[in-house]
């Protein structure tokens, strides 16, 4: 298997609301990956997982709460979005520095 | 702080022409740099990489240069086909702590006129 996975595939929430985004892998890589892409941009790194520690967060706002449960398994909670945060969110996986970053096929989330 | 800096932002060619995208990093501890293609609506997908030891690599129709003096990297395609036309992400990341830390380009959009 070498698929990352992202559920769901879309997402519309209000500004109130708490959902998660998931991502999952059975790869047997050690560092996932959160990155936010808006439109005609490039990927914007937001925590780092290695071996199921936060090695990054990117000053990303404490709306968004990454979670890693598991080796294969990466969430993001979110929680009291903005409009501005309506975005795809890419989930990523590799196995060490240095070698090919797998991305999955993303969440499109839009915030109302 | 780091930054890649990739050119250009759009490049239109015809079916058969080869097709080149420059990229300059900031980060001398960079030792990893690899390319992405995302066509609309999909997910980034590797198409080729490139690491500090190395200077060339080519893979079919596709090759990456490598200048660490020069801090500049670029990607060549060569005899482009109508499904290259894609946006085209560079990145370049220091190797640590067993993960990447991937500094994207702006990208490029290429379009292949049949």
């Amino acid at each position: 298997d070498t698929e990352v996975t992202q559920t769901p595939k879309h997402l519309v929430m209000g500004m109130t609301n708490k959902k998660s985004l998931k991502c999952e892998q059975h790869m047997g890589h050690r560092a996932m990956y959160w990155y936010k892409q808006k439109a005609k941009k490039p990927p914007e790194l937001m925590f780092v997982y290695s071996y199921e520690k936060l090695s990054i967060n990117e000053s990303v706002p404490s709306r968004f709460s990454p979670e890693c449960p598991n080796s294969s398994l990466l969430n993001l909670h979110l929680h009291a979005l903005q409009p501005e945060d309506s975005a795809l969110y890419l989930c990523a996986s590799s196995q060490v520095t240095g070698t090919e970053q797998f991305f999955g096929p993303g969440t499109r989330l839009t915030v109302l | 702080g780091e930054n890649v800096e990739q050119h250009p932002s759009t490049l239109s060619v015809q079916e058969g022409d080869s097709a080149v995208i420059k990229c300059t990093y900031s980060d001398s501890a960079s030792n990893y740099f690899p390319w992405y293609k995302q066509e609309l609506g999909k997910r980034p997908q590797l198409i080729i990489d490139i690491r500090s030891n190395v200077g060339e690599k080519k893979d079919q129709r596709i090759a990456v240069t490598l200048n660490k003096t020069a801090k500049h990297f670029s990607l060549h395609i060569t005899e482009t086909q109508p499904e290259d036309s894609a946006v085209y992400f560079c990145a370049a990341s220091p190797f640590s702590g067993g993960y990447n830390k991937l500094i994207f380009g702006a990208g490029t959009r290429l379009a292949v006129h049949p």
